[in-house]
């Protein structure tokens, strides 16, 4: 079946360091590929999305890219913030009828030093 | 816009015990979901509605039913708590088919659920 492995976490870093989460997944068929992040207390937001290879999501500074032949979509962020400390979760979405049946991988918790 | 709410946001109950979590989204969706998040598990599909009327089961059903009340409401009951049962439940809502890339899902802030 499918899965989404994540890097193991937490990861710590120091404001305005360069953050790379690792991302592999295992699917049949061609998944849409989504990163969520989960703020303290909150449920989960959507972050970034991509749908085939080689495109780019993007969105808050953050970017991550489909890469078929590698499987994977690592998430990246050039200066992390104090602000972005949270788990964050790589989640894979079948083609075709999915009705919410994203696959997670286990989430990395960031934590950001001032 | 309120989004999704979830009551209550803790609750502690006692083996054998049964319980009803409620879900409300505002934002006119036509699919709902309810998701288990345990440590190094990532999140799981307990059940799912793709709209009114409809329930369907997701990976991790047993232990668990569900109402869809109304387009608005999807509630998750626990007939006889267990120790296993012990988690962090979310609801989420989609507009469309969700999961799929053009229909994310919107979370609600969670339930903590501890069962002795």
């Amino acid at each position: 079946g499918d899965s989404v492995t994540q890097m193991e976490g937490p990861v710590t870093l120091s404001e305005e360091a360069f953050l790379t989460i690792n991302c592999t997944y295992t699917a049949t068929g061609y998944p849409s590929l989504f990163w969520y992040v989960q703020y303290p207390g909150e449920g989960l937001q959507l972050l970034l999305k991509a749908t085939k290879a080689d495109d780019k999501g993007s969105n808050k500074g953050f970017e991550a890219t489909y890469r078929k032949e590698t499987t994977s979509f690592h998430l990246e962020k050039g200066s992390v913030q104090v602000s972005d400390s949270a788990v964050y979760f790589c989640a894979l979405s079948p083609g075709g009828t999915s009705y919410g049946k994203l696959t997670f991988g286990q989430g990395t918790i960031l934590t950001v030093h001032p | 816009n309120a989004g999704v709410t979830q009551t209550p946001k803790f609750q502690v109950l006692k083996t054998g015990q049964s319980m009803t979590l409620q879900c409300a989204q505002d934002m006119n969706h036509n699919s709902m979901y309810w998701y288990r998040q345990d440590p190094g598990m990532g999140l799981r599909l307990i059940y799912y509605s793709a709209s009114e009327g409809t329930t369907d089961k997701g990976e991790v059903p047993n232990g668990y039913n569900v109402s869809r009340l109304n387009k608005r409401e999807f509630s998750l009951r626990l007939e006889s708590a267990a120790p296993s049962q012990t988690s962090v439940y979310f609801c989420a809502s989609s507009e469309g088919q969700g999961g799929s890339y053009n229909s994310p899902l919107h979370f609600g802030n969670g339930t903590r659920l501890t069962v002795t």
